[in-house]
């Protein structure tokens, strides 16, 4: 059973400019939620996606957005860059119910110079 | 709204020592909880889960009771190995929600 991936493990990007991280899901899984972890803190919540729709959001600018593609893998475009976007970017799958536990990849490190 | 506070670390203990995790939730309504772990290096899995009251998760000698009178859900363990060490994340989920409200992490440092 292929887990989580996510890419690129490494990114370094300039305040203004746009990013775009990628993230295959799970086998199995069609729930696909992005999570932002700052140094030394819990990751947050950023969107989650079902059925190639957004249906549910965290305290997040518009400047985040999101994609779900057929085959469940999915984007994280964050656009005008700003410092404090510097983060670890956490992409987690899982199946649909309300007790599956998510399955989280490694994540992207994304800092903003 | 929903949130968890769980105890601040960084947690030192010997090899064979009994740790305590301390968490505790507040929602609205009757959430599941569950505890992530994030090994040096890796992602975050999930290490254990309880979805109602009274519920006691456990894995790999780990456990938590999900008590609603206190709510609370601290993780233990009788005996670390320095294997163990790792940050632990307390979450819970809403039921019917849509995402997982993660505490700040505790940090464990096991020594052989």
């Amino acid at each position: 059973e292929t887990g989580v991936t996510q890419s690129p493990t490494h990114l370094i990007k300039t305040r203004g400019q746009q990013v775009t991280l990628r993230c295959s899901s799970q086998s199995g899984h069609n729930t696909v939620s992005w999570y932002q972890q700052a140094l030394g803190q819990g990751p947050q919540f950023i969107f989650q996606y079902y059925r190639e729709e957004e249906n549910g959001r965290g305290n997040f600018p518009p400047r985040f957005s999101g994609l779900q593609f057929p085959n469940y893998s999915s984007e994280l475009n964050v656009n005008a860059l700003e410092l404090d976007d510097s983060a670890l970017y956490l992409c987690a799958s899982r199946r649909t119910g309300d007790n599956s536990p998510l399955h989280f990849g490694n994540g992207t490190r994304l800092t903003v110079t | 709204g929903d949130s968890v506070t769980q105890m601040e670390g960084p947690v030192t203990l010997s090899e064979e020592a009994f740790l305590t995790i301390n968490c505790t939730y507040t929602a609205t309504g009757y959430p599941s909880l569950f505890w992530y772990v994030q090994y040096p290096g890796e992602g975050l899995q999930l290490l254990l889960k309880a979805t109602k009251a009274d519920d006691k998760g456990s894995n790999k000698g780990f456990e938590a009771t999900y008590r609603k009178e206190t709510t609370s859900f601290h993780l233990e363990k009788g005996s670390v190995q320095v294997s163990d060490s790792a940050v632990y994340f307390c979450a819970l989920k809403d039921t019917g929600g849509f995402k997982t409200i993660f505490g700040a992490g505790t940090r464990l440092f096991v020594k052989a």
